[in-house]
């Protein structure tokens, strides 16, 4: 299948700086990339999903000014988490999905712990 | 509207079968995934159906019918490393992935 990798697996932060997590796509072109959080024993929460060239649709609750995401190609999109807060800790994951891909494939996931 | 349900919670016991069933009721479907996911780690992919029948794949095996919004994953020979979360996702007439929120699936040596 295909691989996206997410990068970092994990970070620590302080309480009010930003964290920027990658999504890349690594043998395929991602002409959708989603973002997910996902909290303890909680489902996968949608937080937004991008297209190529254009702004990202976040679905409803996700600050977007809050929570900015570029997919500026067709490999690469990335999440900032401005301003971080003790309640932003969670697992957030990428997932992309080309033209041609029937399935949407998941990065590894990071881990963001905010103290 | 769309929506998911699949239980919560199950229990087998190694080397037996278990059905873990999904219902959805959806107004566009572009087909249906099951992704397994253990704990701390992202999902990864198991199966996916759009049409009607029975998709095997080794021991994982995901049946679909569209008219009765029904889905389920058959597991054979468990083994004690498919203690994980089961996802039933449903992709709609946007593309979108509407998740389920999963089911823990116990295994008992």
């Amino acid at each position: 299948g295909a691989v996206v990798s997410q990068h970092p697996s994990w970070v620590i932060c302080k309480s009010g700086t930003s964290v920027k997590i990658e999504c890349r796509s690594l043998d395929f072109q991602a002409t959708t990339m989603f973002w997910y959080r996902q909290f303890p024993k909680q489902s996968l929460m949608l937080m937004a999903t991008s297209n190529e060239g254009s702004k990202a649709t976040y679905e409803q609750g996700v600050e977007k000014d809050k929570f900015l995401i570029n997919h500026a190609s067709l490999t690469l999109s990335t999440l900032t988490v401005t301003s971080a807060h003790p309640e932003d800790s969670s697992f957030y994951i990428c997932s992309a999905k080309g033209v041609r891909e029937t399935e949407a494939f998941f990065g590894q996931g990071t881990r963001l712990t905010v103290v | 509207g769309q929506n998911i349900d699949q239980p919560t919670e199950m229990t087998a016991t190694e080397g037996a079968i278990v059905q873990i069933n999904c219902t959805y009721q959806t107004s566009g479907f572009n087909g249906l995934f099951w992704y397994q996911q253990h704990a701390g780690e992202a999902p990864t992919f198991l199966s996916y159906n759009v049409l009607d029948g029975l998709e095997e794949k080794g021991r994982f095996s995901s049946f679909l019918s569209r008219s009765k919004g029904y889905s389920y994953l058959l597991l054979k020979e468990l083994q004690m490393k498919d203690s994980a979360s089961y996802l039933c996702a449903l992709m709609d007439s946007n593309y979108q992935l509407i998740w389920g929120a999963g089911t823990k699936l116990i295994i008992k040596p």
